[in-house]
């Protein structure tokens, strides 16, 4: 099971919106409804910030949104603030006896 | 509130076999539905799922992984356990465990242990 395609890293400015993409297979992201995302600052563990493709847990920012198409999820972050700098990694459910596959993961800087 | 910690041994020998554990609170794992991964980061690398177990105790694991790694639980302790055997430099990682929601995200993590591989 490969993991999941992620750019290395992506830039914005503060206020500005960017996306990060997550490029998978049929057999994962295009296959299921179930990509999550995950932002992880140093030396801290993951947290959950969308699931189930475009859903956010209770107490994450609605500045985070989630979409999918075809083998490609993608993570927007809007209105994009200081603490949002962190690294990001997307995951899905696959159909392989490997259940779940993460991304290469994203790291997102506040110019 | 669901919390979630990992402990064992900080380094370990080439050779030697890892044995990790997740206690956890907030949550059984004797209740239909709940399920508790183990995932682990090499230093500066991507994230990696290792295993997972159920509430009916159906076990699942990596693939490439599947013939050194061991999952357990102890309900009446609220652990998880996690073994790997034959462990090697490329091993070193810091190992998480996180609750695995209706089978399909990490909705809880615990802070997360690093695991040295070392003679």
């Amino acid at each position: 099971q490969s993991a999941l395609t992620q750019p290395a890293s992506v830039s914005g400015s503060p206020g500005q919106s960017i996306t990060i993409s997550c490029t998978g297979t049929s057999s994962d992201v295009g296959g299921y409804n179930y990509v999550s995302w995950y932002q992880q600052h140093p030396g801290k563990a993951p947290k959950l910030m969308i699931y189930d493709v475009s859903n956010r847990p209770s107490g994450v920012s609605n500045r985070f949104s989630g979409s999918k198409s075809g083998n490609t999820a993608s993570l927007t972050i809007s209105g994009l603030q200081a603490e949002d700098e962190a690294d990001y990694y997307c995951s899905s459910y696959t159909s392989s006896s490997t259940r779940y596959v993460f991304g290469t993961g994203t790291k997102v800087s506040v110019l | 509130q669901v919390t979630l910690k990992e402990s064992g041994p900080a380094l370990v020998k080439p050779t030697q076999t890892l044995t990790l554990t997740c206690t956890f609170s907030g949550f059984s794992l004797s209740t239909n539905g709940m399920r508790v991964s183990w995932i682990r980061q090499p230093p500066g690398k991507a994230l990696e799922w290792l295993a997972r177990i159920d509430w009916d105790d159906d076990k699942f694991y990596s693939t490439s992984l599947k013939t050194r790694l061991t999952i357990s639980k102890d309900t009446s302790k609220n652990q998880v356990v996690l073994t790997m055997t034959n462990m090697d430099p490329a091993d070193t990682a810091t190992f998480y465990c996180a609750r695995t929601a209706a089978g399909t995200r990490f909705d809880y993590w615990g802070q997360g242990t690093l695991v040295t591989v070392s003679s």
